[in-house]
């Protein structure tokens, strides 16, 4: 069982816009503002696309945003493309056991 | 550009013992902590094990406290990952990872994996 709870799998038509969401407690989300999201695709590795929260790492698209909310945060992506079929993954600092904690993924799939 | 290059994975028996190696470029690798990261087949991802720039500080998830061990080489500019009494449920791609925007606390740099398949 992950530290994170995300939701198994999400689809939209393309052009739409959707929210994954993400969460957890006040040991990782809700007491740093350090969540971060990870995309997927099959075979690959994981491509950071959010850091601390709400910001993009460069050639990242704005069709892309984060925000937090108390113990969850949330993956916003707009105007989907068939490229964003993916798996995404949150992930936060904690103050458990280990430093950083992730989510169980969220397989996107765009209709 | 950063680059991190995995090697040393493969297949190993239960109780066994495998080397992991992280080939890193690219950056000022003496100031940088890095990490590992696993993905099991199918599953999500875990952090496994980090370590600071000087690599006096180590840290691991509770899985592997005892059994594997991170260290670093600045003259080869590579991180390893020494694994002992590897069990099935160690069986992952395992990712080297380091932070690097804003607070650091991402992994915004990611090696291409490498497969560790625990099985006889």
């Amino acid at each position: 069982q992950s530290a994170l709870t995300q939701p198994a799998s999400v689809s939209e038509s393309p052009g739409q816009s959707i929210a994954i969401s993400c969460t957890g407690s006040s040991s990782d989300i809700g007491g740093y503002d350090y969540v971060s999201w990870y995309q997927q695709h099959p075979g690959k590795a994981p491509k950071l696309i959010i850091y601390d929260v709400t910001n993009r790492p460069s050639g990242v698209s704005n069709r892309f945003s984060g925000t937090k909310s108390g113990n969850t945060a949330s993956l916003t992506i707009s105007g989907l493309q068939a490229e964003d079929e993916a798996d995404y993954y949150c992930s936060s600092y904690t103050s458990g056991s280990s430093p950083w904690v992730f989510g169980g993924g969220t397989k996107l799939t765009v209709l | 550009e950063v680059q991190l290059v995995e090697s040393g994975g493969g297949l190993v028996q239960p109780g066994g013992s495998l080397r992991l190696s992280c080939a890193a470029s690219g950056f000022d690798f003496s100031t940088s902590w890095l990490n590992w990261v696993r993905q099991a087949p199918g599953k999500g991802l875990e952090w496994v094990a980090n370590i600071n720039e000087e690599g006096s500080e180590k840290y691991y998830v509770d899985s592997v406290k005892g059994r594997f061990t991170i260290s670093r080489d600045s003259a080869k500019n590579s991180l390893y990952l020494q694994m002992n009494s590897v069990r099935a449920e160690d069986t992952a791609v395992y990712y080297c990872a380091k932070g690097g925007l804003g607070s650091g606390f991402s992994f915004a740099y990611w090696g291409q994996g490498n497969l560790v398949t625990v099985s006889s």
